[in-house]
């Protein structure tokens, strides 16, 4: 079973229209919960860090939130730019002075031109 | 300009050969990690390292090795032990190992002929 999904896996957008990505998480004792931004063939750029529930943080178009089991991304008014895979990683206490980053497979965000 | 490099951006590997990637941040951070990206997979860590001459095994090191002579190198050795090393690596790099933003290098292209 996956610790961190996201949902959808894929999503395809007219300009202008408003959505939210998904990222929900099992593991226990979280640390903190990040969201990226990777573009084709480059590594993932940071977006947003959130520590608590009831957090939220935005940039532009984005918006990050982040309750006990699930953060959104939402995208408001998005433009063909913000075409792009979109990565959440939740880092948690595995055991002691152990802690994980467990990354979300992505979803996968094409803007129609 | 403060930041992570990898090199090279392309690498490609014959059967059998041992591989260095580099990867150098001047961020002055003490943690460093390496990871292994497929398709419809997240990422995956390799190794990591919290601090100088310090360094874990991740969920998949084996066929890989690492070294921490320096804060601001932490190069990857994939081995010819790796059976299948085909893959996108990702350096990061953080302030701290626990709860601190990792931040990704541009990545490295490995392909095996």
């Amino acid at each position: 079973e996956d610790q961190v999904t996201q949902s959808p896996e894929a999503l395809r957008l007219q300009e202008g229209e408003s959505s939210s990505l998904n990222c929900s998480y099992t593991v226990s004792g979280l640390r903190g919960l990040f969201w990226y931004r990777q573009d084709p063939g480059k590594g993932p750029e940071f977006l947003f860090t959130l520590y608590s529930a009831g957090e939220e943080k935005e940039k532009e178009r984005l918006k990050a939130t982040l309750t006990k089991k699930e953060s959104f991304l939402h995208i408001t008014a998005p433009k063909p730019e913000d075409s792009a895979t979109y990565l959440c990683a939740v880092q948690w206490n595995s055991g002691g002075s152990n802690y994980k980053l467990t990354f979300g497979k992505g979803t996968l965000l094409t803007m129609n031109p | 300009d403060g930041g992570i490099t990898q090199s090279p951006k392309y690498l490609f590997r014959k059967e059998g050969q041992n591989v260095t990637l580099s990867c150098e941040q001047n961020l002055n951070h003490d943690a460093m990690y390496w990871y292994r990206q497929d398709p419809g997979q997240g990422l995956r860590l390799i190794y990591y390292s919290q601090i100088v001459n310090d360094f874990q095994k991740g969920d998949i090191a084996e066929g890989y090795s690492v070294s921490r002579e320096k804060k601001e190198s932490f190069p990857l050795t994939v081995t010819s032990a790796q059976k299948n090393p085909t893959a996108f690596y990702l350096c990061a790099s953080s302030i701290l190992f626990s709860g601190t933003t990792q931040y990704f290098g541009p990545g490295t292209r490995l392909t095996v002929l």
